[in-house]
């Protein structure tokens, strides 16, 4: 089965704290894509980043940084020295590809992230 | 700004009506995707069209229905309604639907049903 898990529902940090969201996938397919979305409180979905599953590499952008780990099957998500415009739900989500070429897309429930001055 | 235009914004609406959310795709985007997010279902996808055909099906309820135009703007037909269809439905675009291609969201339509 496809799965998406995000344990972490919410997170409180202080501002300038490091902090780590978490996201676990299940799928048998070896074609697959991983996505961390962002959703301020004004709704919109903000895209982040995507990963396929041929490239474990870790990616660094300005205060953000991604862990790819196929053993694991996690991709999980750190923010540096975390911001108050940060403040948002986090959303991990998995699409899949199999040798039909049939595709299914899994969203995670999102972390709550809550960045206090 | 996502380039993916939805509307209207807001809807408020009855049970047992029907109400149609139209969505426009990033200019070159040929795939349109629609998800509903609702407070204990979280975010859901419904349904993909590519170039006018449907290409992927999710948790579509049969009450709902969604076509791609000629023009690839695309609408959501939600009918019957009822209170638990209240939600705020994304549409989001990208370039093909080959793979994995990132979807861009719009800034939603939220649906109220009283």
């Amino acid at each position: 089965a496809q799965k998406v898990t995000q344990a972490q529902t919410e997170i409180s940090v202080v501002e300038k704290e490091d902090v780590t969201l978490d996201c676990v996938y299940e799928t048998r397919d070896t074609t697959y894509y991983l996505f961390w979305y962002k959703q301020p409180p004004s709704g919109e979905l903000v895209f982040l980043i995507r990963r396929n599953s041929f490239d474990e590499q870790n990616e660094i952008s300005g205060r953000y940084s991604w862990n790819f780990q196929k053993s694991t099957s996690s991709f999980n998500f750190t923010i540096t020295a975390s911001q108050v415009v940060d403040s948002a739900v986090y959303f991990c989500a998995l699409i899949t590809v199999n040798a039909g070429n049939n595709r299914k897309l899994i969203w995670g429930l999102g972390t709550s992230l809550a960045v206090n001055p | 700004d996502s380039g993916v235009t939805q509307t209207p914004k807001h809807l408020i609406t009855a049970t047992g009506q029907r109400v149609t959310l139209r969505c426009s795709p990033r200019s070159g985007d040929l795939s349109v995707y629609w998800y509903q997010q609702s407070l204990d279902q979280g975010l859901q996808f419904l349904i993909q069209y590519y170039n006018g055909e449907e290409r992927a099906k999710g948790n579509i309820l049969e009450r709902f229905s969604a076509q791609q135009f000629p023009d690839l703007h695309s609408e959501l037909n939600l009918s019957s309604l009822e209170l638990g269809d209240s939600a705020l439905y994304f549409c989001a675009s990208s370039v093909a639907a080959r793979g994995g291609e990132t979807q861009y969201f719009g800034p939603g339509t939220r649906l109220l049903v009283l």
